[in-house]
C-alpha cells in the first residue's frame, strides 16, 4: 500500500485556470506538508499543517491554499494559475518527529 | 547567502568508489540534519538523520555533522549504479513545529 499518494500525477492547464491537487496518507501521521520543487530541483516548503496549526511560508502567494477535510488528507488549491507555477508539487507527512517526513510521488504541473 | 548550500553536481564516480556529499549552512540553530535520496521523477525518501554533532552509520551510508564548522557530509561506501540519484540535505532547528530547510540537492551518477 502506498503510504503517501497524490492525484493527479500530471496536470497540464492554461493560465488563469483554478486547479486542485489531492494528497492522502495512510500512515496515521498528524502533520502534512506541501512542497514545490522547481526546475533546478530546489525543494521549497509551502505549507505545514496539522489539526492545531497552519504554518504558511510567507513567500507563497495567496492564490495557493491548503484544504484539509480530515487528518489523512491535505489538498492544494491553486487559483488563477500562472506560468511560474509550473513545477513538481510534493505532499509529505510526518508524525511528531518532523525530521522524518514521508513524501508522495509528486504532481507535475505544467501551465501553458 | 542561502541558509543551506549544496553543490548541485553532477558528481560522476565509478562503481565501488567512496562518495562524499556535503552541505554547509549558516543557521546555528539547526539541530537535526537529514539526508534524503530522490530518484528521477520520484519523491524524496529519508535515508538518515542525525541530531547535533557526530557520526551515524547505516550499512554503506555514514552521516557526519560538524556543528563548529556548520558542515555536514554523507559518505557512501562501495557505491553502486543503483545509488545514482539526487541527494538532498535538510536541516531543522528542533523536532517540534519548525519546518525543514532543504539544500538544492547533489546529482550523483555511479557508472558501472
Amino acid at each position: 500500500d502506498t503510504a503517501v499518494s497524490q492525484t493527479p500525477k500530471y496536470l497540464v492547464t492554461q493560465m488563469g485556470n483554478d486547479k486542485s491537487i489531492k494528497c492522502e496518507q495512510n500512515l496515521g501521521h498528524d502533520t502534512m506538508y506541501w512542497y514545490k520543487q522547481d526546475s533546478k530541483k530546489f525543494l521549497k516548503i509551502m505549507f505545514s499543517y496539522n489539526n492545531k496549526e497552519l504554518i504558511i511560508n510567507e513567500t507563497v502567494p495567496n492564490r495557493f491554499s491548503p484544504k484539509s477535510p480530515d487528518k489523512a488528507h491535505l489538498n492544494l488549491h491553486i487559483n488563477s494559475l500562472e506560468l511560474g507555477d509550473s513545477a513538481v508539487y510534493f505532499c509529505a507527512s510526518s508524525q511528531e518527529r518532523v525530521y522524518e517526513q514521508y513524501f508522495g510521488p509528486g504532481t507535475r504541473l505544467t501551465v501553458t | 547567502q542561502k541558509e543551506v548550500e549544496q553543490d548541485p553536481g553532477p558528481l560522476s564516480v565509478p562503481e565501488g568508489a567512496i562518495v562524499s556529499l556535503n552541505c554547509t549552512y549558516s543557521n546555528s540553530a539547526f539541530q537535526y540534519f537529514m539526508w534524503y535520496r530522490q530518484y528521477s521523477r520520484k519523491g524524496p525518501e529519508l535515508l538518515m538523520y542525525t541530531y547535533s554533532s557526530g557520526n551515524k552509520e547505516d550499512g554503506r551510508f555514514t552521516a557526519q555533522v560538524d556543528k563548529s564548522s556548520k558542515y555536514i557530509s554523507l559518505f557512501i561506501r562501495d557505491s553502486q549504479p543503483s545509488d545514482s540519484a539526487t541527494y538532498l540535505c535538510a536541516m531543522n532547528p528542533s523536532g517540534g513545529s519548525y519546518i525543514p530547510t532543504f539544500g538544492r540537492g547533489t546529482s550523483l551518477i555511479v557508472h558501472p
